[in-house]
């Protein structure tokens, strides 16, 4: 298996563009996590889904998030508009029934 | 809400010489506990989970323990090298999400 993919793996962009960041889970897995992380803060938990739906998306920073999973095989995770303090590192990771998570390789936005 | 916690924050150690990386959790209601390596600027990398009904489990120079009732895991690396050098983070999976702890960055010296 190829694991989680995710792309871009890098991004740059200026303060209110959008951006979409996006993930391919393990096929077969049927929960799905955006994590970000930052210096300051770690590793923190933006969204879950779990069978496509979104179950707990009390880690997203604001309205300015959404995230989304029209089906099994692919998710997004929109900024819009974009601001430098969302300058980190992005995380998708999928699993099955909750047990072990794989991650991917993560994006590295930076919002000038 | 789940506070993780490690110790040391970094640990440098000649090679050879077995590791040992603390973490510590306030709230014993897991589901499983998730050890992981993050190398600089790379993802993470699963190594070892622990179901809560576990006490131990082992993947070649890796053991991993578990007292949920202490709130407590330990990763035990053995005969530690150069290649071993990164960032461990611990992770525990409740109510439905992997809270992390800061990580410990061990640096094998040659």
């Amino acid at each position: 298996d190829a694991g989680v993919i995710q792309s871009p793996r890098h991004e740059v962009t200026e303060m209110g563009q959008e951006v979409t960041l996006r993930c391919k889970p393990i096929s077969g897995h049927n929960s799905l996590f955006w994590y970000r992380q930052t210096m300051m803060r770690g590793l923190e938990l933006l969204i879950y889904f779990n069978n496509n739906v979104p179950i707990d998306d009390s880690g997203m920073p604001e309205d300015r998030f959404s995230a989304k999973m029209p089906n099994a095989s692919f998710s997004t995770l929109k900024i819009q508009p974009s601001e430098p303090r969302d300058s980190a590192v992005y995380f998708c990771a999928s699993s099955l029934n909750a047990n072990e998570q794989f991650f991917g390789p993560g994006t590295r936005l930076t919002v000038l | 809400k789940q506070e993780v916690t490690q110790i040391p924050a970094a640990l440098s150690v000649p090679e050879g010489e077995n590791l040992v990386l603390n973490c510590s959790f306030t709230d014993s209601a897991i589901y499983n506990l998730q050890w992981f390596r993050q190398d600089p600027g790379k993802g993470l990398t699963s190594l070892l989970l622990i179901q809560s009904s576990q006490r131990e489990q082992t993947s070649g120079r890796l053991n991993a323990s578990l007292d949920k009732s202490s709130g407590r895991s330990t990763l035990y690396i053995a005969a530690s090298q150069p290649g071993d050098s990164a960032t461990y983070l611990c992770a525990v999976f409740s109510d439905y999400k992997l809270s992390f702890g800061a990580g410990t960055t061990v640096t094998v010296r040659a």
